[in-house]
Formats: C-alpha cells, sequence, structure tokens
C-alpha cells in the first residue's frame, strides 16, 4: 500500500508564499499528483510529475524527488481564492491513484 | 460540455436501504473510479473500472457494487447502506488506465445513512 504524509493545515498571508510538503513511501512510483479542492466542490487538477525537479505552471510550481520520496507545491503571490485544500496523490505499480488526507490553506488578507 | 455528472446531489437513507448512485461523463474516457471522502482521511478508491466490461476493487470495496455496461455509465450501489457509508462520493474519469493522466472529477453526492 501506499502511505502519504502532508500537514493538515497552513495559514498565510495574502500575496505571500507557501509551500505545502508531500512524503510518500509506496510499492513502486508512477507519478505524483496535486488537485485542489475548495470546500464543498470536486478536485480539480493542477499537477503531475514522474520525473525528478521543478514543474512551473504560472503561479503554481511542483517539485519531485523520487529519491527521497518527497515532493511539494509551492503557491505563490497568494490569492484570497487559493483558500483551499490541496490533495497529494500517488500513482504506483498498480495505477492507482492514492491520496493524501489533504492540506487545508487559508490565505488572510 | 457536461463532463462527468452525478445524482444525486445528496441523499439521507435509512439503514438497510438499497441505494445506486448514479455517475455519466461524456468525454469517452476509458477509466472510471469511485471514490469516498471523509474528514481527515482523504480519498479512497471504492471500485474502478479500465475499460468498459470490466471492474476492480478499490482500497475500501466492501458493502459496494459496481458495473460497466458501456462507457459513458459506471453506477456504485450499495446493496443494504449502513451508517458508515455516510460521505461524500466521487465519480471520476481519465482517458486512460495507465496512471499518468488527469482524473476529472464529478461534482460529488453527499450521503446520510442513518
Amino acid at each position: 500500500g501506499q502511505n502519504i504524509d502532508q500537514p493538515t493545515e497552513m495559514t498565510a498571508t495574502e500575496g505571500a508564499i507557501v509551500q505545502i510538503n508531500c512524503t510518500y513511501q509506496t510499492s513502486g512510483f508512477n507519478g505524483l499528483f496535486w488537485y485542489q479542492q475548495h470546500a464543498g466542490e470536486a478536485p480539480t487538477f493542477l499537477s503531475y510529475n514522474v520525473l525528478d525537479g521543478l514543474e512551473e505552471k504560472g503561479r503554481f510550481s511542483s517539485f519531485l524527488s523520487r529519491s527521497k520520496g518527497y515532493s511539494y507545491l509551492l503557491l505563490k503571490e497568494l490569492q484570497m481564492k487559493d483558500s483551499a485544500s490541496y490533495l497529494c496523490a500517488v500513482t504506483s505499480n498498480d495505477y492507482k491513484l492514492s491520496f493524501g488526507a489533504g492540506t487545508t490553506v487559508t490565505v488572510r488578507a | 460540455i457536461a463532463g462527468i455528472t452525478q445524482a444525486p446531489t445528496s441523499q439521507i437513507l435509512a439503514a438497510g436501504r438499497r441505494m445506486t448512485l448514479r455517475c455519466t461523463q461524456d468525454m469517452r474516457h476509458n477509466a472510471m473510479y469511485w471514490y469516498r471522502q471523509d474528514l481527515g482521511l482523504g480519498l479512497r478508491l471504492i471500485h474502478y473500472s479500465n475499460t468498459a466490461g470490466t471492474t476492480g476493487k478499490g482500497e475500501v470495496p466492501d458493502g459496494y457494487s459496481v458495473s460497466r455496461a458501456n462507457t459513458d455509465d459506471f453506477p456504485l450501489t450499495l446493496a443494504s447502506a449502513v451508517p458508515s457509508q455516510t460521505s461524500v462520493y466521487f465519480c471520476a474519469s481519465s482517458e486512460t488506465s495507465g496512471g499518468a493522466g488527469e482524473q476529472f472529477f464529478g461534482p460529488g453526492t453527499r450521503l446520510t445513512v442513518l
């Protein structure tokens, strides 16, 4: 099975930067996803990493180190609308997606 | 384009009753999934289907069954509901079943079993 850990909650100020860490232990590895989920809504795709390194997409970036079983999601220039839960998910050898419990980010003015 | 739709949006159900949650996608995706989401536990996979006519068990399949008669529909049935099945249920689909593809989620069904 998979063991995926991420912080439960984070708080940051509008305009600031927040880094959400995710560590995982998995039987085989075939990629890591980050999803955003606003309260009461469905998760939506943010990023996918399969190779080591940084993937940048506008204000959001995602980093992966396969040797360390570690990823982070970086949110820059925080806006109020970024208040949401951020879900780290890993695909392993069976190609099914396993999710962490999610990190709730609160952006304050 | 609707994407993925789920019905009902919410439901209150007496324990012991049978219930089917509906899921339909119009993207012609091969793979479909059912998850439940509970506070503090994240999304957990119940059942999945890599292509029409095939299904498989996920992490928490007990008490649930699915069918995949065609590409578009993937209903989830609770044969005899129990209070521990109170949860938010999300259906999702992806173009391929290889694990590298983005999954698209439906709006969810909030189910309460009393």
